[in-house]
């Protein structure tokens, strides 16, 4: 199975600044990564696919680079409504599997 | 607009199963695929299998694969996650999400509510 690994696990930022969440995967995923928020007792919401691709509605301060094994979630300016839990996740093998998660919270 | 509409809590004793629905509507029900994840207490979230509504092709997760049966019923645009001999475990929330697009730009675009499934004496 691939793993996946978010660095950091738990980020404490406050409103306006600038976060970067990364996700390692085991081995090469070329672009088969999609990053979701969750919020406490919701359904994940995806935010970007194929790595770098903007799901519609999402605002354009969430970006994701990278290919390969490294790639990186940055959302600029945080608003109160980032405040949740964001996850990574590989489609290129099977089982699809998620990171543990990264949780943000506010300063 | 797209909807997936899953079916309530269940609490369940151990060796039990349970059965899970996911109504679709809002899009082409047989042009999609519906994946099935849970998410246990405080955990990340754990892929288990997923279904083509169309051609009704499966495809489980190792883990799950003995005791996990999707299905889908068409005419109702409802599919099914159905996982036996439940164990304390398998206490979770289960999501069914849709698969949506190609090569590397597939993704799950909508997920359902998810349902609560407590496994317990």
């Amino acid at each position: 199975d691939i793993h996946l690994t978010q660095s950091p696990s738990f980020l404490s930022a406050s409103i306006g600044d600038r976060v970067t969440v990364t996700c390692r995967a085991s081995q090469g995923i070329g672009r088969y990564l999609t990053w979701y928020q969750q919020k406490p007792g919701k359904a994940p919401k995806l935010l970007i696919f194929g790595a770098s691709n903007l799901h519609s509605g999402v605002p354009s301060r969430f970006t994701g680079s990278g290919s390969g094994t490294e790639f990186t979630l940055t959302i600029n300016s945080l608003q109160p409504e980032d405040f949740a839990t964001y996850y990574c996740q590989q489609l290129n093998t099977y089982p699809i599997t998620f990171g543990q998660g990264t949780r943000l919270e506010i300063k | 607009q797209v909807q997936l509409v899953q079916s309530g809590a269940e609490v369940k004793k151990p060796g039990a199963s349970v059965s899970v629905s996911c109504k679709a509507s809002g899009y082409s029900f047989i042009n999609y695929g519906i994946h099935w994840v849970r998410q246990a207490p405080g955990q990340s979230l754990e892929w288990m299998g997923w279904i083509h509504a169309g051609s009704g092709d499966t495809k489980y997760s190792q883990k799950f694969q003995d005791r996990v049966t999707i299905t889908r019923d068409t005419s109702a645009t409802t599919l099914y996650m159905q996982l036996s001999s439940l164990r304390y475990d398998d206490t979770a929330v289960y999501y069914c999400a849709r698969w949506y697009g190609s090569g590397n730009l597939m993704t799950f675009d909508y997920w359902g509510p998810g349902t609560q499934v407590t496994v317990s004496s």
